[in-house]
Order: C-alpha cells, then structure tokens, then sequence
C-alpha cells in the first residue's frame, strides 16, 4: 500500500451536489490527518485537522476509521468556489513531522 | 503580509545553470520546509530545519541540491547543474504548533 493514496477523480458535480472524497494510508501508528486544499496555481491550505474520528466544520464534514485506515472528505451543498485539489495528508513521524501528501483529488463544480 | 514568502516566483533557467530559491517563514515559526511538487502530483518533502539546524534530508534532495538557514531565519534552497527533470514547483512552508502554512512557491522551468 502507499503512504497516502486517493481517489484519482476528477470530480465533476454540479452546484447543490454532496461529493465523497476518499484516502487511505499505511502507517497504522499515526495519530493525526489533514485535508488540504490547493487551487489551480497556489499553495496548498489547510482545510480540516482529524484527531479523533471526526471532524465537522460548516458544510465540511471529515471521518476517520483506524481499523480501516481510511479518512474521508465529505462536501454538502457543494459551491463553485469548492472548485479546486483537494489533498489527503499524513504527518510522518507523528504531528512534528513533515507531512506525507496524496496525489490529490481534482473537483469541478459546475453550475 | 504576515504569510511565508518566497522568491523569485517564476525561474527559467537553461540545463546546467544553478539557480537559488529563497524562502522567508512567518517571523514566529523555528521550523521550515521544503518541498517539491510536480503536475498531477501531491508535494513531496526534501528537507527541514529547526532554527538553523537542517534535521532531515529526503532521498530525493540529491548531491546538486542544497538547502540552508544560516540565522534560523530565512532559508535558501540551491540547485546546481540543474536539469530538465528539475522542472517544479518549489513549495516553502513554516510551522506553528498546529499547522504548517505554505508560501506561494519558486516554479522552475528547466529547458
């Protein structure tokens, strides 16, 4: 398995839509997951910090399952503005560590 | 701005020219990173330093590559003999407790 690895996508939706994203990862022992966001051309941004088995802020809802090894990304009421890459990160080492990024998963929302 | 900066933010360089990036963090953060990101990839981790300590190195950061922080403060990242596989994103990102942010990047073209 790879240290981080997503959907391929692209996601194409159209406006109002809940779209899914998935990522699975390797190490068994980390402790602490993070949703990036990168728009076509920038940096990427943190979206979402999980550090439990979840974690909900607005529309963004995150889950994770340990046994599985397994964090999601949902979108409710998905905006243009969702547009972009998301990205499935892991910090290697633990929260101090650089951080380990999936491929990402490209989503269009389109009106 | 308060953000990471980072300099120059577009660099066009001939096969065998050296080129140097430079990155200043948030004026707090003791922790810097470097990265790299090609098309269609998440970054991948090359290096990071605690104040002006280089405490990690990733395979990929080969002999032509080299990094600094000779104050602890700003940091440089140097490519020697650069070649066409060089072609990148170069993303710089600093450290508070809980998040690492991401300056805009160096994009590099190798022709």
């Amino acid at each position: 398995r790879k240290e981080v690895e997503q959907d391929p996508g692209p996601f194409n939706v159209p406006e109002g839509a809940t779209v899914a994203f998935n990522c699975t990862y390797s190490n068994s022992a980390s402790q602490s997951f993070f949703w990036y966001r990168q728009d076509c051309r920038k940096e990427p941004k943190l979206l979402m910090s999980v550090y439990s088995s979840g974690n909900e802020d607005g529309r963004f809802t995150a889950q994770l399952n340990r046994a599985s090894q397994y964090i999601s990304l949902l979108i409710r009421d998905s905006k243009l503005s969702d547009s972009a890459t998301y990205l499935c990160v892991v910090p290697r080492g633990g929260s101090q560590g650089n951080l380990i990024f999936g491929k990402g998963t490209k989503l269009s929302v389109k009106p | 701005d308060t953000g990471v900066s980072q300099n120059p933010r577009h660099k066009i360089t001939k096969r065998g020219q050296n080129v140097t990036f430079r990155c200043d963090p948030i004026s707090e953060h003791n922790r810097l990173y470097w990265y790299r990101q090609t098309l269609g990839q998440g970054p991948e981790f090359l290096t990071y330093f605690q104040n002006e300590a280089q405490l990690e190195k990733s395979r990929l950061l080969s002999d032509r590559f080299s990094a600094e922080r000779p104050k602890g403060s700003f940091s440089t990242l140097e490519i020697q003999r650069t070649e066409q596989g060089d072609s990148a994103m170069y993303l710089c990102a600093s450290r508070s407790e809980y998040e690492q942010y991401f300056g805009p990047g160096t994009r590099l073209t190798v022709t």
